[in-house]
């Protein structure tokens, strides 16, 4: 259970360009959603926080005109990342809250983002 | 300080040993603890979540906290290659949902 789909698994992109990443939670309604971005060789960073139908809260330094996220639904989060440059090429991944015994966070499969 | 701690390794154990995961965390009032795994390249997955002291064990993985002395370890018994892996220690902090992630430890279980 608890389980988190991430779409798609990797994408390349032209500088310029704008590339969409969804997260979808499968089996549970995910309230809270989490965007993450890793470069290699280094832990995950927090880019922001989404609740469920109303405005993601991005951490200090991340551009929130620049990846725009969108959490219209209990199952369904979505990161945009606009104007793409070669420094956002990265490995993004969500993460959702689930509850009930034993809660905690699950994460997606990861999105590798390169731009080109 | 960081908010979360953990020695980046790496870490090298030979196969059947256990190799000890060491973690700290700065705020006091944190409540949950969690342990990932992450090879290359996927995603983190759950290996062990902790709320309270004491050991929890769950096959060849016991997690420690102390948060008294604000620190959480995890032990992997009879190491096995397919171990080795970056370990990541996670906590949420008091008041927040929000994960807040330690450097991570590659761990290397040499055969």
């Amino acid at each position: 259970g608890a389980v988190v789909s991430q779409h798609p698994s990797w994408v390349i992109c032209k500088s310029g360009t704008s590339v969409k990443i969804e997260c979808r939670s499968l089996d549970f309604q995910a309230t809270t959603m989490f965007w993450y971005r890793q470069f290699p060789k280094q832990s995950l960073m927090l880019m922001a926080t989404s609740n469920e139908g109303s405005k993601a809260t991005y951490e200090q330094g991340v551009e929130k005109d620049k990846f725009l996220i969108n959490h219209a639904s209990l199952t369904l989060s979505t990161l945009t990342v606009t104007s793409a440059h070669p420094e956002d090429s990265s490995f993004y991944i969500c993460s959702a809250i689930f509850g009930g015994q034993g809660w905690g966070y699950t994460f997606g499969s990861g999105t590798r983002l390169t731009v080109v | 300080q960081k908010e979360v701690e953990q020695n980046s390794g790496p870490l090298s154990v030979p196969e059947g040993a256990i190799a000890s995961l060491n973690c700290t965390y700065s705020d006091r009032g944190s409540q949950s603890f969690f342990w990932y795994r992450q090879y290359s390249g996927k995603s983190p997955e759950l290996i062990m979540s902790i709320y309270s002291n004491g050991d929890k064990e769950d096959g060849r993985f016991t997690a420690q906290l102390n948060k008294a002395s604000q620190y959480v370890s995890l032990l992997i018994r009879d190491s096995q290659p397919s171990d080795s892996a970056t370990y990541l220690c996670a906590v949420n902090m008091r008041g927040a949902q929000k994960l807040v992630f330690g450097q991570g430890t590659r761990l290397t279980i040499n055969p």
